[in-house]
Formats: structure tokens, sequence, C-alpha cells
């Protein structure tokens, strides 16, 4: 069954520093979404995306944070100056229709030093 | 905006015996989706059983079904014959029915639950 991959599963980086999480939704899918999870918190979106723009974006989703579909497989997540509270589970998902159930990628634990 | 709230935060069941999760939601949509994912230790994201607001049928899978309430808004989540493999947490979502756009999720604070021998 196809999947949704993240690179990498986690990354360290120091305070201030960009960051680029990478996904790879599933291929024949359309609408990709980005969600954010501060250690044992809900899951949060952040950002939808579709025909090669934001769909719809949430307040955590300020000027520091950007996506882009760079080529027809990555869809990818920057963070350009990362804050202590940037650190969390960061997910990818897709699906084929906006009202598809959301597949999920396994995840990027973001730690920020 | 749309809320979904879960208030068990914990909850423990023997294995083979059947344990139910709650979930409510409030919003002004007509049409909508709400799911139960899975998220074991491993932190994946794994969908469990999804229904369709305009469907009155509870939807099923497997060991795994809904009572779905559309004039209460309420969504609860019964597992049948607990296993062991269950035990992970569990998030109620939500997702506006909207074609043509992307629908985003918006899930609850989730419940844990432990499967014991």
């Amino acid at each position: 069954e196809p999947e949704v991959t993240q690179t990498p599963s986690h990354q360290v980086t120091q305070m201030g520093q960009e960051v680029i999480l990478r996904c790879v939704p599933i291929s024949n899918h359309l609408y990709f979404y980005w969600y954010r999870q501060i250690l044992g918190q809900k899951v949060e979106f952040l950002v939808s995306f579709y025909n090669n723009e934001i769909s719809e974006k949430s307040e955590i989703f300020d000027d520091q944070f950007s996506v882009e579909r760079p080529d027809g497989s990555n869809f990818t997540l920057k963070i350009r100056s990362t804050k202590l509270e940037d650190s969390a589970m960061y997910f990818c998902a897709s699906n084929n229709r906006g009202n598809q159930p959301q597949h999920f990628g396994d995840g990027t634990r973001l730690s920020i030093l | 905006a749309q809320t979904v709230t879960q208030s068990q935060p914990e909850m423990s069941v023997q294995e083979a015996e059947t344990v139910t999760l709650s979930c409510t939601y409030d919003t002004s949509e007509n049409n909508y989706y709400l799911f139960w994912y899975k998220q074991p230790p491993s932190r994946q994201m794994i969908l469990v059983i999804r229904q369709e607001a305009y469907k009155q049928q509870n939807a099923t899978e497997n060991r795994f079904s809904v009572n779905f309430q559309k004039a209460a808004k309420s969504f609860s989540l019964k597992i049948s014959d607990s296993q062991l493999g269950d035990t992970a947490m569990y998030f109620c979502a939500f997702s506006a029915s909207y074609t043509g756009t992307a629908s985003k999720l918006t899930f609850g604070t989730g419940t844990r639950l432990q499967v014991t021998l």
C-alpha cells in the first residue's frame, strides 16, 4: 500500500537555525497538509496546500514558516529561524480529495537546542 | 470554528473485553466527516474508522464500531475483543466536507488506552 514518507525521522537543530522537513506524499494525491504535535499534547493543524498554493493556515503558521512543492513529488516545510517552542513532532499528510481520509507519514521529531 | 472534546484522558481495559471511548464535537457545518485515529507508542497516526455525517448507519471496521449521534454531536468508538496491540492514544477528529479544496482535521486531546492481561 502506498505510504507518505517523511525525512528525516529526527532532526536536531540549534535555536535560530533554519530547518527543512521533507515529505513525499502518495503519488496520486492532490491535497497536502502539515500538522504539529508538541510532546504530550494534541495534534494541531498548521497548513494545507492544493494546486501549488496554500489553501488554509492556522495562527501557528506565522512568517517563520513556509511550504513548497519544489517538484512533482516532494512537499517541504521550512522554519526560517527556529525557536525552542518549535520542538515537536511534525506530521505530513495527504489525500486525493479534500474530504477523504488523510494518510499520515511517520513524522519528523524536531528538537531545538 | 469547530471543536472536538475527548473527556477521558486515560482508560484501561482487560484483554478480550469491550471498551468505549467518548468524543463530542461542536460545529455549524451540515456536511462533515468524523474520524478516529490511533497513535501507538511509535507515534504513527493510523486511521481506525471514518463516519460520514449524512449517513445514519454507524460505521464498523472489524472489531471497531462507532455510535454516531448527530443531534447530540456525539461520536464514540467501541473496541470489541480488545487486544494488547490496541494499546495506544486514540484521537477523535473532525473534517468539514468541502469538495475541490483541502479540509483540515481538527483533533481532540486524545484518550490513552491501556489494554491489560
